[in-house]
């Protein structure tokens, strides 16, 4: 099975900050990387495909990029509504398999 | 739009099983994955395996291989988890997500509202 491994697990920002969240696996995935925002007791929503492909509706402040075994999450200014947690997705191969999530939370 | 309407909480004992639905509205049920996803309290996500409607056999993980069983009823758009041997371990929030991409596991674009599965004695 592929691990993936996502840094940090949590941390505190600002409204307005940029954040960045990183996702490295354990091996060459290509770009068959998704991403995931999770707010307490709601299902996960649908952020990014493909590495860096925005799903639609979704804020163009989030963005993401990599390749291989290496990808990052940014979120350019944060906002309210955007603390909650992320996850990251590998779809290279079955079993689908996350990172252990990354929780923002409000400094 | 793609709807997903899971089935409501379920208490179970230890050593039982539980059968939760998930019904497709909204959107071409067939050729689509339906995947399973779980949430222990306070926990990530973790993939219990998935179904393409009418296109072969079920993929589970390896965790749970023998103890799950994945199926579906094409005349009403649902498919169907079912979990046996149930432990306290189980108790989680269970999932079903539609992929974005016909034919196989690309991205979990639609979701379910959840169904909290307890078990306790």
């Amino acid at each position: 099975d592929i691990q993936m491994t996502q840094s940090p697990s949590s941390l505190s920002a600002s409204v307005g900050d940029r954040v960045t969240i990183t996702c490295r696996a354990s091996q060459n995935i290509n770009i068959y990387l998704n991403w995931y925002q999770q707010k307490p007791g709601k299902a996960p929503k649908f952020l990014i495909y493909a590495a860096s492909n925005l799903q639609s509706g979704v804020p163009s402040r989030f963005s993401g990029s990599g390749s291989g075994t290496d990808f990052t999450l940014t979120i350019s200014s944060l906002q309210p509504e955007d603390f909650a947690s992320y996850y990251c997705q590998q779809s290279y191969s079955t079993p689908l398999t996350f990172g252990g999530g990354t929780k923002v939370e409000i400094k | 739009q793609v709807q997903l309407v899971q089935s409501g909480a379920e208490v179970k004992k230890p050593g039982s099983s539980v059968k939760v639905s998930c019904k497709a509205s909204g959107g071409t049920f067939t050729s689509y994955s339906i995947s399973w996803v779980r949430q222990a309290p306070g926990q990530g996500l973790e993939w219990m395996g998935g179904i393409i409607p009418n296109f072969g056999p079920p993929k589970y993980a390896q965790k749970f291989q023998g103890r799950v069983t994945f199926s579906t009823d094409e005349s009403t758009s649902t498919v169907y988890m079912d979990l046996s041997s149930l432990r306290s371990e189980d108790t989680a929030v269970y999932y079903c997500a539609r992929d974005r991409h016909r034919s196989g596991y690309y991205g979990l674009e639609h979701w379910g509202q959840g169904t909290l599965v307890t078990v306790s004695s």
